[in-house]
């Protein structure tokens, strides 16, 4: 079955540590995503790519990386510069703007 | 950023019941509307993207409005049963998705 495969599920962070979440689709999706869920917000974006080997920064970028060296991964490395303690991300992907889009299952990230 | 809002923030009915929710979102640049739900440990789940003004969809029990010039859209729920028992997340896309923060619906037996 197509979907997209997020890990790990939990992810614990010492501070000054950089952390790489995966995530990977086998939809033949273009367009993928980032975003984090904060308690008494909604879904926000970190990062995007809409093609392979191109990315954009979202509205909440910092202390965050991405790659998108192959279309069916987009990694987010979370570096020592955010500083949120805990963060629930999800990735997501889709075909265009007018298709849902399909959503990993998570990584919740906690610093120690 | 753009502001889509969504009420209430959230709701507890009783098995049967019929209820709805509102998002509202900017009326300029509009793209698609997009209805998710969100149970608790599994992944938000499309239900509807809606492009055009006046759209109607339909899924089972589950309808949804559109109404692209004043920048509403409501989700319905007929005679709501517990498994309908999520967070329902609308998003707006302009240049890109920007998601509300959700109505969580709680069923009562």
């Amino acid at each position: 079955d197509g979907g997209i495969t997020q890990s790990p599920k939990y992810l614990f962070r010492k501070e000054g540590q950089n952390v790489t979440l995966s995530c990977e689709q086998n939809l033949n999706h273009d367009a993928m995503y980032w975003y984090r869920q904060d308690p008494g917000q909604g879904l926000r974006l970190i990062y995007y790519s809409q093609i392979v080997n191109d990315f954009q920064k979202g509205d909440i970028a910092e202390g965050y990386s991405v790659s998108r060296e192959k279309k069916e991964s987009f990694p987010l490395t979370v570096t020592s510069a955010q500083k949120n303690p805990t963060a629930f991300d999800l990735c997501a992907s889709n075909i265009d703007f007018n298709y849902g889009y399909t959503f990993g299952s998570g990584t919740r990230l906690t610093v120690v | 950023i753009l502001n889509v809002e969504q009420s209430p923030q959230s709701l507890h009915v009783q098995e049967g019941d019929s209820t709805n929710f509102t998002c509202s979102f900017p009326s300029s640049n509009f793209y698609a509307l997009h209805w998710y739900r969100w149970e608790t440990a599994k992944s938000p789940e499309a239900l509807f993207v809606m492009t055009l003004n006046g759209d109607e969809k339909k899924k089972g029990r589950i309808s949804a409005t559109l109404n692209t010039k004043e920048g509403y859209s409501y989700l319905y729920i007929k005679g709501s049963q517990p498994e309908d028992s999520a967070t329902y997340l609308c998003a707006f896309s302009g240049s890109r998705l920007t998601f509300g923060e959700g109505t969580q619906l709680t069923v009562n037996p």
